[in-house]
């Protein structure tokens, strides 16, 4: 199995510039999350899903979409980059909430210049 | 503000030393979890801790749950520089909602 996975590892983007960022879990978990993690702050969710078709907003949502079209993948998109959005984005799945083990992928870099 | 918050933010202690790290929350948690990150990984759980008053050991490491569940605490025994790491706890908030504190950066020097 190869868990979660995060395509792509690095990314340079110009402010206004649009991207998707691909989370990919084969454990057939249906709880996903995307987080971003900055310095001083640790990670903060910014979306998650408890199922195929259903997505919520976490913390920090402003500046960013997803969508579960299919339960393996949860996308996060970006529809104008900013400087403030420059980071680290995790994706995480899980078989249970409220408290589950969650598995996290291997983080996506994200520079906005 | 942080919904939890970790101490110390960062922690150089020499191999063999012993430390204890805290993560505190004015707020009630159903259960708390602590991961380790290593640098370019995503985090690893650790534990987790779901009764107040709870105490579990994994080899070296001892975490305990607050008796209120608002806080918690890992303590190391006889570091060695394989700790090294990011060490975060985390809290389930309005039950789906994972709150992570911003984490206590550990070096063990050989």
């Amino acid at each position: 199995n190869a868990g979660v996975t995060q395509t792509p590892k690095f990314r340079v983007l110009k402010t206004g510039q649009s991207m998707t960022l691909l989370c990919a879990q084969d454990m057939n978990h249906e709880y996903m999350y995307w987080y971003r993690q900055d310095p001083g702050m640790g990670l903060r969710l910014i979306h998650y899903s408890v199922g195929e078709g259903t997505t919520a907003k976490g913390e920090v949502p402003d500046g960013y979409n997803v969508s579960r079209l299919k339960k393996q993948n949860f996308l996060l998109g970006l529809e104008s980059a900013a400087p403030s959005q420059t980071s680290v984005y995790f994706c995480a799945s899980s078989y249970a909430t409220g408290g589950g083990e969650q598995y996290f992928g291997p983080g996506t870099r994200l520079t906005v210049t | 503000t942080q919904l939890l918050e970790q101490s110390p933010q960062f922690l150089s202690i020499q191999e063999g030393e012993n430390l204890t790290v805290y993560c505190n929350s004015s707020s009630v948690f159903s259960s708390l979890q602590w991961y380790r990150q290593e640098p370019g990984e995503g985090p690893v759980l650790l534990v987790t801790v779901v009764t107040g008053g709870e105490v579990k050991k994994l080899k070296r490491l001892t975490f305990q749950f607050g008796d209120a569940r608002k806080d918690s605490s890992l303590h190391i025994t006889a570091a060695q520089p394989g700790d090294t790491g990011l060490y975060l706890c985390a809290g389930a908030y309005n039950n789906n909602d994972m709150r992570f504190g911003a984490g206590t950066r550990l070096t063990v020097k050989p």
